[in-house]
Parts: structure tokens; sequence; C-alpha cells
């Protein structure tokens, strides 16, 4: 069965270093997104990419966030300068064409557990 | 913006006991999506709620969406040790693609 892979799955840095978390969406998916979860908290959206832009961010994706689809399979979340407040399990999400056989399912991955320190 | 409400935060219950979940938006929905976190996994997707009023069952589960479309509710008949999780709703706006996630409902199951 096809799946969302990421890595790392666990990564961590120190306040205002950079970090970069790859996805690779399943492989016939054209709309992806990044979700956040805060430890004991509730999975919050950050941002939405389709067609190799940003369809839609959330307030939390401000200027220290980006997103590229470098090629044809990856999918990253950079951090430009990290905040202790960033400390969170990352989820990628990848999903098919609406109407398509998954109908709206999105598919996460594993997740990257990032540390602040 | 959007908010989605979901309550108890918690549920303990016995082996055999009935479970049920409640999902409140503020605003009106395209669709709900309701997911399942184990301790330390991923969300998995369960079901989709599209059309008003729509019920949609899967064995012990049964999921509602409510007539203005705003709630949802999640039931599960004779819970089991396997049921364990984090239960999250996922409302649908106008912004496809973007899921408002509710704070998730905490199972627990007693053998």
């Amino acid at each position: 069965e096809p799946e969302v892979t990421q890595t790392p799955s666990h990564q961590v840095t120190q306040m205002g270093q950079e970090v970069i978390l790859r996805c690779v969406p399943i492989s016939n998916h054209l709309y992806f997104y990044w979700y956040r979860q805060i430890l004991g908290q509730k999975v919050e959206f950050l941002v939405s990419f389709y067609n190799n832009e940003i369809s839609e961010k959330s307030e939390i994706f401000d200027d220290q966030f980006s997103v590229e689809r470098p090629d044809g399979s990856n999918f990253t979340l950079k951090i430009r300068s990290t905040k202790l407040e960033d400390s969170a399990m990352y989820f990628c999400a990848s999903r098919g064409l609406a109407g398509g056989p998954f109908g709206n399912e999105q598919f996460f991955g594993p997740g990257t557990r990032l540390t602040v320190l | 913006g959007q908010q989605v409400m979901q309550i108890p935060q918690y549920q303990h219950v016995q082996e055999g006991e009935d479970f049920t979940t409640y999902c409140n938006s503020s605003t009106t929905l395209s669709n709900i999506q309701w997911y399942k976190q184990r301790p330390g996994g991923h969300p998995v997707f369960l079901i989709q709620l599209v059309k008003s009023g729509e019920v949609k069952k899967q064995k012990r589960l049964t999921f509602q969406f409510g007539e203005a479309k705003k709630n949802s509710s999640l039931h599960i008949t004779a819970t089991q040790t396997t049921d364990v999780g984090t239960y999250f709703c996922a409302g649908e706006g106008t912004s496809y693609g973007k899921l408002t996630f509710g704070q998730g409902t905490i199972l627990t199951v007693h053998p």
C-alpha cells in the first residue's frame, strides 16, 4: 500500500538554526500539506501546496517558514531560524484528486519530531 | 477563522461499554473527516461525511453529520482495547484541503 514517508524521524537543533524537514508524498498525489502537533495538543494546519505553489497558509506559517517541491518526489518544509516554540511533531500529508477513489482523504506521514534546544 | 470544538477531552470506559465523541464547527462545513491517532502514531483517516444528515457505519463505529453541516459525532459500540487512541474530527470549509482539527478525544479502554 502506498504511503507518505518523512525524514528524519527526529531532529534536534539549537535555537536560531535552520532545519529542513523532508517528505515524500504518495506518487500520484497532487495536493500536499504540512501540519504540526505540539505534544498533547491538536493537529494544526500550516500550509497547503498545489501546482508548485502555496494554496493556503495559516497564521502560524510566517516568514520563517517556507515549502518547496524541489523535484518530482520530495516536498520540504524549511524553518529558517528555529524558536523554542517550534518544538513539535510535524506531519506531511498528501491527497489525490477530488472525486478520485479516495475522495478527500489525506494520507499522513509518520511525522518528524522537532526538538529545539 | 473557522474553529472546531470537540468534547469530551478524555473518556475512560470499561471494555464493552459504548463511547461517543462530539464535534462542533463555528461555520458550515463542506465535509467533515474523522481520524484516529494511536499513541506515538500519526493520524489515520477513518471516514468522510459530506451530505447533510449523513450517517455512515464501519462495523462498530457510527458516524453522523448534522443537518446544518456544523456538527458531527462518532459512536463506538461495545468498545475493545484495540479502540484506544485519540479520535479527531477535522472540518473542511471552503478552502479545499485545509483541515481544521478538533482538540481530539483521548479514549482509554480498561479490560
